[in-house]
């Protein structure tokens, strides 16, 4: 079970918003610890989608954004794309654990 | 252009060490605030912190393995090695090793490796 809880799936038609969440605890998201967002297509590395709660890489579309309140993190993806069908995944880092952690991902699917 | 490659045996067996090299290029591991980690991922499942070294060779390592866990760098080669002891099928898994930036975040990761621990 992980630190981090995500939902398993959701899903979208293409165009539409998707949210994908990301529950923590008092010890790292509601700590004030930063969550960052990765997306992991199949068959290759995670990529940082989301740094510093709502902060894009150089590259990465303004279509995913990221927020982050009390002991919750968001992504927020608009006009989905069928290239956005894959495995999204939070990370941040706990106190009590001393160590740096992730979410069980949560995989998109576009319809 | 910032790169990280990791090499070592694909194939353990139980009982055994794992040694896993994490090759960079693009950035030094001797500039302040900069770290690399590893990271494994177990075939449909999450990814797991395992170890992090930082530039001032500062060591953390997750709680769970800490026991096992060895994390070294040479800063001549740009290289970061990790040592995992008593390999199990368990710890059947893709090793990843990433930089550490924007705080604590891993920007950038190599392309991993498929670790497989059977006899």
């Amino acid at each position: 079970q992980s630190v981090l809880t995500q939902p398993p799936s959701v899903s979208g038609a293409p165009g539409q918003r998707v949210i994908i969440s990301c529950t923590g605890s008092s010890s790292n998201v509601g700590a004030g610890y930063e969550v960052h967002w990765y997306q992991q297509l199949p068959g290759t590395a995670p990529k940082l989608l989301i740094y510093g709660n709502n902060n894009r890489p150089s590259g990465v579309p303004d279509r995913f954004s990221g927020s982050k309140s009390g002991t919750s993190a968001s992504l927020a993806i608009t006009g989905l794309q069928a290239e956005d069908e894959s495995d999204y995944y939070c990370q941040s880092y706990d106190s009590s654990l001393s160590a740096w952690v992730f979410g069980g991902g949560t995989k998109l699917a576009v319809l | 252009q910032f790169t990280l490659k990791e090499s070592g045996l694909t194939l353990v067996n139980p009982t055994q060490t794992l040694t896993l090299t994490c090759t960079f290029s693009g950035f030094s591991l001797s500039i302040a605030g900069v770290g690399v980690g590893w990271i494994r991922q177990p075939q449909g499942k999450a990814p797991e912190w395992l170890a992090l070294i930082y530039w001032d060779d500062d060591k953390r390592y997750s709680p769970s393995l800490r026991s096992r866990l060895t994390i070294i760098k040479d800063t001549s080669k740009n290289e970061v090695v990790l040592t995992m002891t008593n390999m199990d099928p368990v710890d059947t898994a893709t090793y990843y090793c990433a930089r550490l930036n924007y705080g604590d975040a891993f920007d950038i990761w190599g392309q991993g490796t498929m670790v497989t621990v059977s006899s």
